[in-house]
């Protein structure tokens, strides 16, 4: 597509439940990427994707959370028994990763809401 | 230590001022850099590259200092536009995990 998209927009869920966030990169993006970003902070890294390489997924903040690729395409984020804490807008980015040219595009976010 | 430290500010300039934010970062393998601006419940996007020998893009300037592991950003003749949350990145490899700085925020005031 010519941008990334990103499924909910807006996600409200009580305690304890299972969410699961889409994203959808630019079409040829071979890296993707996830961020977290709380109110008023910067963007927390969480996981990333490159082709069919193991992802990097070092900033996983606990086991509650995963991600998934498939295809080399679209990817899943799960967060398994939300937690209050969970709040905060969930960001993807996709990138064409070749050398020189690690520019970074943007989703507009999913709105996380645990109450 | 963060892997990429910034000033939060906020910095509060009148139109017109000069203003300059720096970004360290603490991986010396680092090679790619950028800075990204960010509107109020916006995504970030992507605002210039940082290349080592510096470069300019109009009112902008961005420069990197390998020796002391920063790099700068100098926003010149300052417009109301400008006002948003500037974010600074840094790469390890050409590709791979890119980290933030969690990010300066600029208030341009009349």
């Amino acid at each position: 597509g010519a941008g990334v998209s990103q499924s909910p927009s807006n996600k409200v869920t009580e305690k304890g439940k299972d969410v699961e966030l889409r994203c959808d990169p630019i079409s040829g993006h071979t890296a993707l990427y996830w961020y977290r970003q709380s109110l008023g902070q910067g963007l927390e890294f969480l996981i990333y994707f490159q082709g069919n390489s193991a992802p990097d997924k070092s900033g996983l903040p606990s086991d509650r959370f995963s991600a998934e690729r498939t295809g080399g395409s679209v990817s899943t984020l799960t967060i398994q028994r939300t937690q209050q804490e969970d709040s905060a807008v969930y960001l993807c980015a996709s990138s064409l990763a070749s050398a020189g040219s690690n520019v970074l595009t943007f989703g507009a976010g999913s709105r996380l809401t645990v109450l | 230590r963060k892997e990429v430290e910034q000033d939060p500010g906020p910095f509060n300039v009148p139109e017109g001022a000069t203003v300059a934010f720096n970004c360290t970062y603490s991986n010396s393998a680092s090679q790619s850099f950028f800075w990204y601006r960010q509107d109020c419940r916006k995504e970030p996007k992507l605002l210039m590259s940082v290349y080592s020998s510096g470069n300019e893009d109009g009112r902008f300037t961005a420069q990197l200092n390998r020796a002391s592991q920063y790099i700068s950003l100098l926003i010149r003749d300052s417009k109301l536009s400008d006002s948003a949350t500037y974010l600074c990145n840094a790469g390890g490899t050409s590709y791979g995990k890119l980290t933030f700085g969690q990010g300066t925020i600029l208030t341009v005031h009349p």
